[in-house]
């Protein structure tokens, strides 16, 4: 069963433009979260997806947005990039939360976005 | 809100040591609770989990037991090896809380041979 697969892996940017990230979460899994993971704030949630609806969002400016496809995948996007943005991107797909499943996550790799 | 506290690192210990890292949280509901270990360049995987209290979640020798009347989920593995080395996140879900994993800081271990 292939895992969470994130692209690209690693890119550089410079301040005002714009990214696109993806995910293909597990097969089956229709939950995707996203994460900002920096050595000074730790794990950041983003916003959560789940068939195409965004159930949650994080405290982030509306500069970061994503989407969910009807296959499950899902792109976060940010614009106007800032320095501050510098950062891993995590991926995490599961079942969603229900009754009788507690939520785990799968993680992809990430996506290493410098911002110059 | 939700949130959880895990104890600072880095943590430094030699090869075969005891390991502990303490984890607490708060929550509305009746969370499940995780650690999740990071290893070099990877993404997060699950190492253990809980769902109710009194649960303990065991894996590669590693155990913690949700504690509801402390609000805590302490990491522990009797014998650590150099492998072990990576970034450890504590963390919990909670339906209430609107479909979101809340995690820890993550402490860092190292392990000497």
């Amino acid at each position: 069963k292939a895992g969470v697969t994130q692209t690209p892996r690693y890119l550089i940017k410079t301040r005002g433009q714009q990214v696109t990230l993806s995910c293909s979460p597990i097969s089956g899994h229709r939950s995707v979260s996203w994460y900002q993971q920096t050595p000074g704030q730790g794990l950041q949630f983003l916003f959560e997806y789940f068939s195409e609806t965004q159930r949650n969002k994080g405290n982030f400016p509306g500069r970061f947005s994503g989407r969910q496809f009807s296959n499950s995948r899902s792109e976060m996007n940010v614009s106007t990039l800032e320095l501050g943005d510098s950062a891993l991107y995590l991926c995490a797909s599961s079942l969603g939360f229900s009754s009788g499943n507690t939520g785990e996550l799968f993680f992809g790799e990430g996506s290493r976005l410098t911002v110059l | 809100g939700d949130s959880v506290t895990q104890m600072e690192g880095p943590v430094t210990l030699s090869e075969e040591a005891f390991l502990t890292i303490n984890c607490t949280y708060t929550a509305t509901g009746y969370p499940s609770l995780f650690w999740y270990v990071q290893y070099p360049g990877e993404g997060l995987q699950l190492l253990l989990k809980a769902t109710k209290a009194d649960d303990k979640g065991s894996n590669k020798g590693f155990e913690a037991t949700y504690r509801k009347e402390t609000t805590s989920f302490h990491l522990e593995k009797g014998s650590v090896q150099v492998s072990d080395s990576a970034v450890y996140f504590c963390a919990l879900s909670d339906n209430s809380g609107g479909f979101k994993t809340i995690f820890g800081a993550g402490t860092r271990l190292f392990v000497k041979a």
